[in-house]
């Protein structure tokens, strides 16, 4: 069994400020990792992801995340937000073995405050 | 351009009537997924297949079928069985190898009054 806690719902952040959301997993086997952002009425574009290498893992528009093992952990990071940053954003997980069955947390929604 | 797509976009239905959702992806992916989005729960899997004919119930797949006679075809009906069908619609596919992200519609939104 796999689960993914997104432990804020929403996030308003001031236009040009750092923001962090944050990503917890569990799960009895291996997973990889990743976020994804959805704006309004549109489908999901993935942000980045960890499969292996090194932890720390650069995306799109300017997003970066960092996988910890021992936390169990996969937080999204931007040292500054932009209005257009505005959407929801989603962690989600998938076994690296068997039916790879993908898991996804109940989203962040980030509002960026002008 | 190689993409997912859904249609229709929006979709409105009375109760008590059967309504089938597109999915059409030319990615040449494995394997096609089936979510529904409500405010404030995320994504919940309903169905997901790893190969032609062959499908997988997800979480809440009571009230919904599905078929998967080809590969680039992954329809979902939502059935009259459905308590509360009205709701955000997404279709993904991926590669069942490799990059492992899946690749997602634009989605349906569909209202059952």
């Amino acid at each position: 069994a796999q689960s993914v806690t997104q432990l804020d719902s929403q996030v308003p952040v001031f236009e040009e400020a750092p923001v962090e959301l944050r990503c917890n997993y569990s799960s009895s086997v291996s997973v990889y990792l990743f976020w994804y952002v959805q704006y309004p009425n549109q489908g999901l574009q993935l942000l980045l992801k960890y499969l292996s290498g090194s932890t720390l893992v650069k995306g799109i528009n300017g997003f970066e995340a960092e996988f910890n093992k021992s936390q169990t952990s996969f937080h999204l990071r931007k040292p500054s937000v932009h209005i257009s940053d505005t959407a929801e954003y989603f962690c989600a997980v998938i076994s690296s073995g068997g039916y790879q069955k993908v898991t996804f947390g109940i989203g962040t929604k980030l509002q960026v405050i002008p | 351009d190689g993409g997912i797509t859904q249609s229709p976009k929006y979709l409105f239905r009375k109760e008590g009537q059967n309504v089938t959702l597109s999915c059409e992806q030319n990615l040449n992916h494995d394997a096609m997924y089936w979510y529904r989005q409500d405010p404030g729960q995320g994504l919940r899997l309903i169905y997901y297949s790893q190969i032609v004919n062959d499908f997988q119930k997800g979480d809440i797949a009571e009230g919904y079928s599905v078929s998967r006679e080809k590969k680039e075809s992954f329809p979902l009906t939502v059935t009259s069985a459905q308590k509360n069908p009205t709701a955000f619609y997404l279709c993904a596919s991926r590669e069942t190898s490799g990059t492992y992200e899946q690749y997602f519609g634009p989605g349906t939104r569909l209202t059952v009054t």
